[in-house]
């Protein structure tokens, strides 16, 4: 059973545009990473957040984690078709635990 | 080492068979993972290995499946009679865990994923 929770389940955007996917957890985390897949390929790593309130870019990505480490939300700014694929949140409980992932959000960005 | 391999990409099998896959992970990685993954759903957790100790295996995982990790470098995951509810993409990733984080020992740039192995049972 899925931990984690994303929304929206899919999303489908105009080149240009910029775009906001929410990771949310009942219970604090010690570490939240988000990774890009796309499809029948394996993850690739984004960023990883451990800090509350930290909030890490990288490019036109920037992720945040709120200062109870429950929720973390990642932006793309002006989206290009090369952001597509499926964004997944991943999570610790505790030090060097397992990571465990969320269902993910599927983005779909239109030229 | 350019990364972490999984073998076979694809296999295509009949109920009833034994199937076996395996995973290279980054050489210098002492930790292994496993996960399957179904169209429409994140990653799941089968277990994962530090060296060649398997510390955790998820109670989702029934008795058909096993995994090793002989010499703390590459695993296998074997499936035993496998069922058409089998079929899915297994992801294999490897990480640098050792150190507590935060002491300075290393620096954690999360797990890195192999290409996976797409599995079909017919």
């Amino acid at each position: 059973s899925q931990e984690l929770e994303q929304s929206p389940q899919s999303l489908i955007v105009q080149e240009g545009k910029n775009l906001t996917i929410n990771c949310t957890s009942s219970k604090t985390l010690y570490g939240l990473y988000w990774y890009k897949q796309k499809y029948g390929e394996g993850l690739i790593f984004l960023m990883m957040l451990q800090k509350g309130g930290e909030e890490k870019s990288h490019e036109k990505i920037t992720a945040k984690l709120d200062e109870k480490k429950q929720q973390s939300s990642l932006h793309i700014t002006a989206s290009q078709p090369s952001h597509a694929g499926i964004y997944l949140c991943g999570a610790e409980k505790t030090s060097y635990d397992k990571v465990i992932f969320g269902p993910g959000t599927s983005l779909s960005v239109i030229p | 080492d350019t990364g972490v391999s999984q073998d076979p990409r694809h296999k295509i099998t009949k109920r009833g068979q034994n199937v076996t896959f395996r995973c290279d992970p980054i050489s210098e990685h002492n930790r292994l993972y496993w996960y399957r993954q179904t169209l429409g759903q994140g990653p799941e957790f089968l277990t994962y290995f530090q060296n060649e100790a398997q510390l955790e295996k998820s109670r989702l995982l029934s008795d058909r499946f096993s995994a090793e990790r002989p010499k703390g470098s590459f695993s296998t995951l074997e499936i035993q009679r496998t069922e058409q509810g089998d079929s899915a993409m297994y992801l294999c990733a490897s990480s640098p865990r050792g150190g507590a984080r935060g002491t300075g020992e290393e620096v954690d740039y999360g797990y890195t994923f192999g290409s996976g192995t797409r599995l079909t049972v017919v």
